[in-house]
C-alpha cells in the first residue's frame, strides 16, 4: 500500500531533549516536506526537500533541522525542543504536484 | 507570495442540506489547487484536485469543486451534507511548475446537525 509512516505518532518529552520523528515513504517520491498544524493557524510548512540531499526551509524552521540522505526517508529533528514546539506534526511526500500530497498520519508532540 | 484564504473558520448546516465552503487565492498564475479533509484525530485525506482542463471537478465522497479564474476562488461544494461530514477542510495550493511547497489555508471547520 502506498503511503507514508511516521513515528511516533504520540510522543511526550521534557524541554531540551533532542528527539527525531521518522517519515517514510515507500511511493519513490522525489519531493516531502514536513508541516506543524496548530488551532487557528493551519498547516505551516517548517522544511521541504526536493530530492536526495537538497533541502529548504519553510514558513517556520527555527528550531528544527533535517535531512534527506535517502529518498525515501525525511526524518524532522528537534535538537532541544521547547514548549512553544508542542504541536501536531505532518508529513508529506509527492511526485508530482499534480498528483497531490499523500500525507502521513501525524505525530502530536508534547513539550513540557 | 501565494496565499490562501477560507474565510469562514465554522458553519454549520442541517443534514441534509448543501454544503459551500469558500477559498480564495492569491498566485499570478494558475496554480494547482486541493481540498483536504482532516476527521477528527485523522490526518489529512485528499478530496479532489484541480490543475487544468474542466473547471468543475469531482471528487470523493460526493464533493465536488468550481475552479473561477476571474474570482481567483476555488469552493468546495456537496449537494446534500451528511452527518459523517463533520470534520476540518483545509483548501491548498501550490505553484503548477513541479514539485514546490504546498500553502494551506487556516481551515473551515464543518459542524452537521440532525
Amino acid at each position: 500500500e502506498a503511503q507514508v509512516t511516521q513515528n511516533p505518532r504520540y510522543l511526550i518529552t521534557v524541554t531540551g531533549k533532542k528527539l527525531t520523528v521518522t517519515c517514510s515513504q515507500n511511493m519513490n517520491h522525489e519531493y516531502m516536506s514536513w508541516y506543524r498544524q496548530d488551532p487557528g493557524l493551519g498547516l505551516r510548512q517548517i522544511y521541504y526537500s526536493m530530492n536526495v540531499e537538497v533541502t529548504d526551509k519553510g514558513d517556520v524552521p527555527e528550531g528544527y533541522k533535517v535531512s534527506r540522505k535517502e529518498k525515501r526517508n525525511f526524518p524532522l529533528i528537534l535538537e532541544s525542543p521547547s514548549p512553544n514546539q508542542t504541536s501536531l506534526y505532518f508529513c508529506a511526500s509527492s511526485q508530482d504536484g499534480s498528483y497531490g500530497y499523500t500525507f502521513g498520519s501525524g505525530t502530536r508532540l508534547t513539550v513540557v | 507570495a501565494q496565499s490562501v484564504t477560507q474565510p469562514d473558520i465554522h458553519i454549520t448546516v442541517s443534514e441534509g442540506a448543501s454544503l459551500e465552503l469558500r477559498c480564495n487565492y492569491s498566485y499570478g498564475a494558475t496554480p494547482y489547487l486541493f481540498w483536504y479533509v482532516q476527521s477528527p484525530g485523522q490526518g489529512l485525506q485528499l478530496l479532489l484536485k484541480y490543475f487544468s482542463g474542466d473547471t468543475l471537478v469531482q471528487g470523493i465522497k460526493g464533493f465536488e469543486a468550481e475552479f473561477k479564474r476571474s474570482q481567483s476562488s476555488f469552493n468546495l461544494r456537496k449537494p446534500s451534507v451528511h452527518w459523517s461530514d463533520a470534520a476540518e477542510y483545509f483548501c491548498a495550493v501550490a505553484p503548477n511548475s513541479g514539485n514546490t511547497p504546498l500553502v494551506f489555508g487556516k481551515g473551515t471547520r464543518l459542524s452537521v446537525i440532525a
